[in-house]
């Protein structure tokens, strides 16, 4: 079984600052690693996505990821946030088999001005 | 990338009454889905899997009785919410995959229950 673990309920940042949302998991068989970000009364969005190869993962509107297998981790960065970014952010796993996808907790990201 | 279209988007019924929400893969064809449900100000909950031609696997906690699920072709699930409470009101979402790609999801359905 997989598990995933967000670190930060919220992470407050000021506009044009870089962030870091962090992410770690746990699973006994390989995974595939997922970013979604989730706007209020809104659906998912897929941000960004590690599958195979290489472990930098570069997403949507700037973001970008690295998978480390060592650390188990699946950190999600942003160099220069914005107000447009404020949203919740999850985190996800999921088998390469049957698809499955396990969800973290959320992270709530506030870009003040 | 592949599609995955949910319907309605809203829905408000009556507590009392059952609401259905279909889950259809547009332009592949998937042997398995899955439901999710999220509360408010919370993460996505796996409920069950979707088996096409065979009985749903409920997760632990999931009243099997309460949230019928019926996958009777190989781009359609749907999940019928039965006698509908204010507690069963959520964002419930789909999701099914391409042959050995990844998960994608469904806009959701947004249940309030009156």
């Amino acid at each position: 079984a997989q598990s995933v673990t967000q670190l930060d309920s919220q992470v407050p940042v000021f506009e044009e600052a870089p962030v870091e949302l962090r992410c770690n998991y746990s699973s006994s068989v390989s995974v595939y690693l997922f970013w979604y970000v989730q706007y209020p009364n809104q659906g998912l969005q897929l941000l960004l996505k590690y599958l195979s190869g290489s472990t930098l993962v570069k997403g949507i509107n700037g973001f970008e990821a690295e998978f480390n297998k060592s650390q188990t981790s699946f950190h999600l960065r942003k160099p220069s946030v914005h107000i447009s970014d404020t949203a919740e952010y999850f985190c996800a796993v999921s088998d390469t088999g049957g698809f499955k996808t396990i969800f973290g907790a959320g992270t709530r990201l506030f870009v003040k001005a | 990338g592949a599609v995955v279209s949910q319907h309605p988007s809203r829905v408000i019924c009556k507590s009392g009454t059952s609401v259905k929400i279909e889950c259809r893969s547009l332009d592949f064809q998937a042997t398995t889905m899955f439901w999710y449900r999220q509360f408010p100000k919370q993460s996505l909950m796996l409920m069950a899997t979707s088996n096409e031609g065979s009985k749903a696997t409920y997760e632990q906690g999931v009243e099997k009785d309460k949230f019928l699920i019926n996958h009777a072709s190989l781009t359609l699930s749907t999940l019928t919410v039965t006698s509908a409470h204010p507690e069963d009101s959520s964002f419930y979402i789909c999701s099914a995959s391409p042959a050995n790609t990844e998960a994608f999801f469904g806009q959701g359905t947004r249940l309030t229950v009156v």
